[in-house]
């Protein structure tokens, strides 16, 4: 079935470092995938989506790129802030196989030190 | 901003015990979820919604759960006898159209523990 792999935390950087995220997935057709982010004692809440091979989704000064050849969605950020600490979901959405539900990965968790 | 409300934030019950858990999703939305989140583990799939019957639900989703949209504004899961292992964060989503469209918007959960 589908499903989505992401880098295990946690991952712990000093404030202006640069982030990656890995995300790689595996889905039947072409899902539309997501990053979502929970800050602590929140709900989930949409970070950035990408829908279609090679489209770039970014927010907040986050950014990823819809990778079909290489079926990866990684996150990228190029100066974190301490107000980035939470925890990441890499997540995807197939029309075939999955089409009323959300697949979550595991959640990689950030803290960033002043 | 519209957001989803869930309530209890926190409820402490003892096992088999019978457990209901309430949102209001977005006024407008179609589609409804829960999912949980057991400490330290991953968010799981447990149950979608729409047009007032189950679309999907995942193996956790055994026959003591039931949802319900008991009026035009409640979703509710209900556990109707509690096991330790149920303890965990629940949380209801609702979205517009279906998920690999657009985007879920979560409430920010309900902490269930059983003793």
């Amino acid at each position: 079935g589908d499903s989505v792999t992401q880098m295990e935390g946690p991952v712990t950087l000093s404030e202006e470092a640069f982030l990656t995220i890995n995300c790689t997935y595996t889905a039947t057709g072409y899902p539309s995938l997501f990053w979502y982010v929970q800050y602590p004692g929140e709900g989930l809440q949409l970070l950035l989506k990408a829908t279609k091979a090679d489209d770039k989704g970014s927010n907040k000064g986050f950014e990823a790129t819809y990778r079909k050849e290489t079926t990866s969605f990684h996150l990228e950020k190029g100066s974190v802030q301490v107000s980035d600490s939470a925890v990441y979901f890499c997540a995807l959405s197939g029309l075939l196989s999955s089409a009323s539900k959300i697949i979550f990965g595991s959640g990689t968790r950030l803290s960033i030190r002043p | 901003e519209p957001e989803v409300t869930q309530t209890p934030s926190h409820q402490v019950t003892q096992m088999g015990q019978e457990v209901i858990l309430r949102c209001v999703p977005i006024s407008n939305h179609l589609y409804f979820y829960w999912y949980r989140q057991i400490l330290g583990q991953k968010v799981e799939f447990l149950v979608s919604f729409y047009n007032n019957e189950i679309s999907e639900k995942s193996e956790i989703f055994d026959d003591q759960f039931s949802v319900e949209r008991p009026d035009g504004s409640n979703f509710t899961l209900k556990i109707r006898s509690t096991k330790l292992e149920d303890s965990a964060m629940y949380f209801c989503a609702s979205s517009q159209g279906e998920v690999w469209t657009g985007e879920l918007f979560f409430g920010e959960g309900s902490r269930l523990t059983v003793l």
